[in-house]
Order: C-alpha cells, then sequence, then structure tokens
C-alpha cells in the first residue's frame, strides 16, 4: 500500500522567498508523480506530471524533481507571491491493479505574506 | 468550459436521506474516479471506471454508496441512508488513460445534519 508523508505540514514565508517542499514515499513502483495545489474549499488543480523516466519538469516558477529510487520528490517554488498561498499535495500512483488510484498525504499548507 | 464539473457544489441534508450526486468528466476521458476528502486530510480513493465500467472499490465504500457510469460519460455517486460521518467534500477526476493526468472537479460538499 502506498504511504506518502509531506513535509513541512505547514509554511509561512514572506513573498519572494524561493522554497521547498518535500514528498516522500513507500512504493517506488510509480509511472509518475503529479503535484497539485488546492485553495481552500476548492478541488485541486494540477500543476506538474512527472513521468518516472524523467528527473524533473519545470513550469513557470515551479520546478518538481523525482528520486524514485529514494521514494522522493520536491517542488521548488521560485520567486514566491501571496497568490501561491494553497494547500500541496503530491500523488505517487503505484504500478499494477491499482495503478491510477491516486494516494495523497495530508499536503503542505503554504501561506506567503506580502 | 472543457473542465471537470460537478452538481451539485454544495448539499445539506438530514440523516437517514439519500443524497446523489452527479460527476461531467472532460469530454473522450476514459477513466473517472471518486475521491472524498475530509478536513484537514488529502484526498481517499472511492472508486474508478474504466468506460463504463467500475474496476475498483475502495473499503471506504460501504453498502449504502453506490457509483454508476452508465454510458461511458457522466457518473452519479449516490449515498443511502446518509449518516454524518459522510459529511465531506466528495471529488471526481477523469484521465485520458491510466498513464495521464488527473484532472479533478470542484467538488461537491455534503454536510448531514
Amino acid at each position: 500500500k502506498q504511504e506518502v508523508t509531506q513535509i513541512p505540514a505547514a509554511l509561512s514565508v514572506p513573498e519572494g522567498e524561493n522554497l521547498v517542499l518535500n514528498c516522500s514515499f513507500t512504493d517506488s513502483a510509480i509511472y509518475n508523480l503529479q503535484w497539485f495545489r488546492q485553495d481552500p474549499g476548492k478541488g485541486l488543480t494540477s500543476l506538474l506530471l512527472i513521468q518516472s523516466s524523467q528527473r524533473e519538469q519545470t513550469s513557470g516558477r515551479l520546478n518538481a524533481s523525482l528520486d524514485k529510487s529514494s521514494g522522493r520528490s520536491t517542488l521548488y517554488i521560485a520567486a514566491s507571491q501571496p497568490g501561491d498561498s494553497a494547500t500541496y499535495l503530491c500523488a505517487p500512483p503505484p504500478r499494477g491493479t491499482s495503478y491510477g488510484k491516486l494516494t495523497f498525504g495530508q499536503g503542505t499548507i503554504l501561506t506567503v505574506h506580502p | 468550459d472543457t473542465g471537470v464539473s460537478q452538481n451539485p457544489r454544495h448539499k445539506i441534508t438530514k440523516r437517514g436521506q439519500n443524497v446523489t450526486f452527479r460527476c461531467d468528466p472532460i469530454s473522450e476521458h476514459n477513466r473517472l474516479y471518486w475521491y472524498r476528502q475530509t478536513l484537514g486530510q488529502g484526498p481517499e480513493f472511492l472508486t474508478y471506471f474504466q468506460n463504463e465500467a467500475q474496476l475498483e472499490k475502495s473499503r471506504l465504500l460501504s453498502d449504502r454508496f453506490s457509483a454508476e457510469r452508465p454510458k461511458g460519460s457522466f457518473s452519479t455517486l449516490e449515498i443511502q441512508r446518509t449518516e454524518q460521518g459522510d459529511s465531506a467534500m466528495y471529488l471526481c477526476a477523469s484521465s485520458l488513460s491510466q498513464e495521464n493526468e488527473q484532472f479533478f472537479g470542484p467538488g461537491t460538499r455534503l454536510t448531514v445534519l
């Protein structure tokens, strides 16, 4: 069973800082890993999808890396803005019959102060 | 809007009543997933469909829950005899196939009084 841990649980930073969110998972036999953001009371917005054959993926100010062998992924946010405030979730679906079923950790709650 | 849509967005019901939620996935997406999320937790998988076939159900899905995707397009999730513990956000997602990115809808917030 895939288990996902995200550290830190909460992060509060001033605007403009670069920051790193961490995700670790127990089953490294994955096809891909997806990062999401969730605003309070809303659904999930997909940020990045990293295939297992990739080591990193970039979208704008976001960069996600994947180290399958150690069961870790990091999401790097450059030059943070107040609009980045949200909960960030990672989901690494394992291969096999459960593939496609996303397993989430509790997420990292990010607050960026103006 | 070509994203995943869910209706209703909010539902308040009394304990013991039945409720039904609807999810319209992105057009041509073969896979459709239902998740449940309680406050402060990440979403938990409930069930998924490949076209009209329901392929897996979580142990979280008791006998009071039933999901359908009759024509391989929209899906419904019904909860019978609701309990206060059913209060949660119910999220729907779709993807083109199992290897592809999942896209989520805005969710249906259920409150059982």
